[in-house]
């Protein structure tokens, strides 16, 4: 009964060649979020999607992108990728209908840049 | 702008000794707080949360109060496990700018040890 499912768990990908991280909820929650995990760090926020509406942090690279196709699903995408993206690359979601709920987060997916 | 601070790591315990990681906290206005637990190779789980002063949050014999007077959020637990060994971010939630933006401390490692 996964509630935020990402896939795939691990991605390898080669040096400048775009890739693309999914993220899937089954909880109807209107928030979703990626996050960015270095190794030993905190996640650190890049952008988030209130419903339709895209918010992107600051200090987010324009390296990165996202995409919200529909409330069930949102994408991460990685241009270019560089060495010093290798991450974790975390999926949240949270509700803000009625109340808010804390954010429930997906298992994650490591990417590593070759 | 708001903070979370958390003791370094790795904390290292035996089996069954008792465990506190403090945390302090950094906000304007009234912050809800979390503490997630990360296991090796997975993302995040909510493990326990308050949203208003002397709530306590628990859940797995872990506890947290949150102590508006001393800002801080302290996690503790009577009698570790060998399965607790885990990383434990304190985090807070911002409510201000309209949604639940998680600031997250550094992060704690607990390695129990049987």
């Amino acid at each position: 009964d996964a509630m935020v499912i990402q896939n795939p768990r691990y991605q390898v990908t080669q040096f400048g060649k775009p890739v693309t991280l999914s993220c899937s909820q089954t909880l109807n929650h209107n928030v979703m979020y990626w996050y960015q995990q270095k190794s030993s760090q905190a996640p650190k926020l890049l952008f988030h999607y209130y419903d339709k509406d895209f918010n992107n942090e600051a200090d987010t690279p324009d390296n990165f992108q996202s995409r919200r196709p529909n409330t069930s699903f949102c994408f991460l995408d990685i241009r270019s990728p560089g060495l010093g993206d290798a991450a974790m690359y975390l999926c949240a979601t949270s509700n803000r209908r009625n109340g808010n709920t804390e954010a429930f987060f997906g298992q994650g997916t490591r990417l590593t840049v070759v | 702008g708001n903070s979370v601070t958390q003791m370094e790591g790795p904390v290292t315990l035996s089996e069954e000794a008792f465990l506190t990681i403090n945390c302090t906290y950094t906000a304007t206005g009234y912050p809800s707080l979390f503490w997630y637990v990360q296991y090796p190779g997975e993302g995040l789980q909510l493990l326990l949360k308050a949203t208003k002063a002397d709530d306590k949050g628990s859940n797995k014999g872990f506890e947290a109060t949150y102590r508006k007077e001393t800002t801080s959020f302290h996690l503790e637990k009577g009698s570790v496990q060998v399965s607790d060994s885990a990383v434990y971010f304190c985090a807070l939630s911002d409510w201000n700018t309209g949604f639940q933006k998680l600031v997250f401390g550094t992060g704690t490692r607990l390695l129990v040890s049987p």
